[in-house]
């Protein structure tokens, strides 16, 4: 399985940009990047997701690298149910693997 | 209910037991999967349905591990011999189809006492 590379940690303050960083430097032609985020105490839930172009949902947008080797999840103005883990993740669009395999993820604490 | 269902959302069992978590998938969902998540780290993939059947068991940690998705949809995940390392939160999720957006539920936290 593809690997993704995400901080740790971050911070940042209530009704600010957040931008979280992936780096995934071995992606394949045939790879989606998938955002998942996991609130305390809750299972994960879906963010977003793309292949080369950027895209845009409600709630957040997703900036991928010309090279597809880096991405960055941006929350325009985070709000404190924004505090999360968030996933960075690669998902095999063809008939091979199906599952999503998590890494350690991005602990993100905002700050009133 | 409108989203994925696990239960029971709490279970203690004692060592050596044997134990049975459920998950009721999103209505028409085809694909299922189980995760299992241990305190500070990420989800650990155990096993996918496609329909009925296990399209990928990789991720089962051993033979005490099982799981069934008998008429595709409510599956069972079954743990025989239960070992204090077995204590985690086990996820499920469903999506519509093989690489959709996946629905988790709350997960179902097993204690090994």
């Amino acid at each position: 399985d593809a690997k993704t590379t995400q901080p740790n940690s971050m911070e940042s303050n209530e009704e600010e940009p957040v931008h979280l960083p992936c780096n995934h430097s071995t992606i394949s032609g045939t790879d989606y990047i998938h955002w998942y985020r996991q609130l305390p105490s809750q299972g994960p839930e879906y963010v977003i997701h793309g292949l080369t172009s950027n895209v845009n949902n409600r709630m957040a947008s997703l900036a991928i690298a010309e090279d597809r080797k880096s991405s960055t999840l941006i929350l325009h103005r985070a709000t404190l149910r924004d505090a999360a883990v968030y996933y960075c993740i690669l998902r095999d669009s063809g008939q091979g693997a199906q599952k999503l395999v998590f890494g350690q993820g991005t602990r993100l604490t905002i700050n009133p | 209910g409108a989203g994925v269902s696990q239960t029971p959302s709490n279970k203690v069992t004692e060592k050596g037991k044997y134990v049975e978590l459920r998950c009721d998938p999103i209505s028409g969902h085809t694909a299922l999967y189980w995760y299992r998540q241990s305190l500070g780290q990420g989800p650990e993939f155990l096993i996918y349905f496609q329909g009925t059947g296990a399209a990928d068991d990789s991720g089962l940690p051993n033979d005490r591990f099982f799981a069934v998705r008998p008429e595709g949809s409510v599956s069972t995940l079954k743990i025989q011999r239960t070992e204090r390392g077995d204590s985690a939160v086990y996820l499920c999720a469903s999506s519509l189809f093989r690489n959709t957006e996946a629905f988790f539920g709350q997960g179902t936290r097993l204690t090994v006492v």
